[in-house]
């Protein structure tokens, strides 16, 4: 089955700078790969979204890149704002669909 | 966008008592939900994935005759936690969206369970 590692588990930054958080999977039949954003005590949802035929994408400040051959993905905010604190979580699909998600990066912006 | 409805928000009750929770997604029919369960500060662990008029599947390690599951029609599934004790205190949270060609999932607001 797949298996999402997620890296790193908490990352502070100061407001303006980027903020990188990086996925490997184990799954080559993966080919859906969406990054989530969950606010404390409220429901993930989608922030952008990356499928395995393209190797890029963008939307504003926020981007995802993928590379198959390595299995891993990664996600990139730029200018980095207080309100972008929350936990992120990336997920690939079992190949049936079936979203796997990993263990979370708790984003903190620092004014 | 699509929307998914969880409820009840927020339970709290005597172990020993049964606890239905229902996940309807209100402008889109779907086949497959899924349930997951939440610790503090810990990632989503997929419990079941809910079929539509099928047997749910059960994740290794998740007792199915605890965890009930029924998806009766296109728009609602339900979990129930049977017998509820103290350790099955957590978020309990569902999603649903387009399965077949991978896409996102839309999750509901959660069900913060406590037992006392």
């Amino acid at each position: 089955g797949e298996n999402v590692e997620q890296h790193p588990s908490t990352l502070s930054v100061q407001e303006g700078d980027s903020a990188v958080i990086k996925c490997t999977y184990s799954d080559s039949a993966s080919n859906y790969f969406p990054w989530y954003k969950q606010e404390l005590g409220k429901r993930p949802q989608l922030i952008i979204d990356i499928r395995s035929n393209v190797g890029e994408k963008k939307d504003q400040r926020i981007a995802v890149t993928l590379n198959k051959t390595a299995k891993h993905f990664s996600l990139h905010i730029t200018e980095t704002q207080p309100e972008d604190s929350a936990v992120y979580f990336c997920a690939g699909d079992r190949g049936s669909y079936i979203p796997t998600f990993g263990r979370g990066t708790s984003l903190i912006v620092h004014p | 966008g699509a929307v998914v409805s969880q409820h009840p928000s927020r339970v709290i009750c005597k172990s020993g008592t049964s606890v239905k929770i229902e996940c309807r997604s209100l402008d889109f029919q779907a086949t497959t939900m899924f349930w997951y369960r939440q610790f503090p500060k810990q990632s989503l662990m997929l419990m079941a994935t809910s079929n539509e008029g099928s047997k749910a599947t059960y994740e290794q390690g998740v007792e199915k005759d605890k965890f009930l599951i029924n998806h009766a029609s296109l728009t609602l599934s339900t979990l129930t936690v049977t017998s509820a004790h103290p350790e099955d205190s957590s978020f309990y949270i569902c999603s649903a969206g387009v399965v077949e060609g991978g896409g996102p999932q839309h999750f509901g607001d959660g069900t913060r369970l406590s037992i006392l």
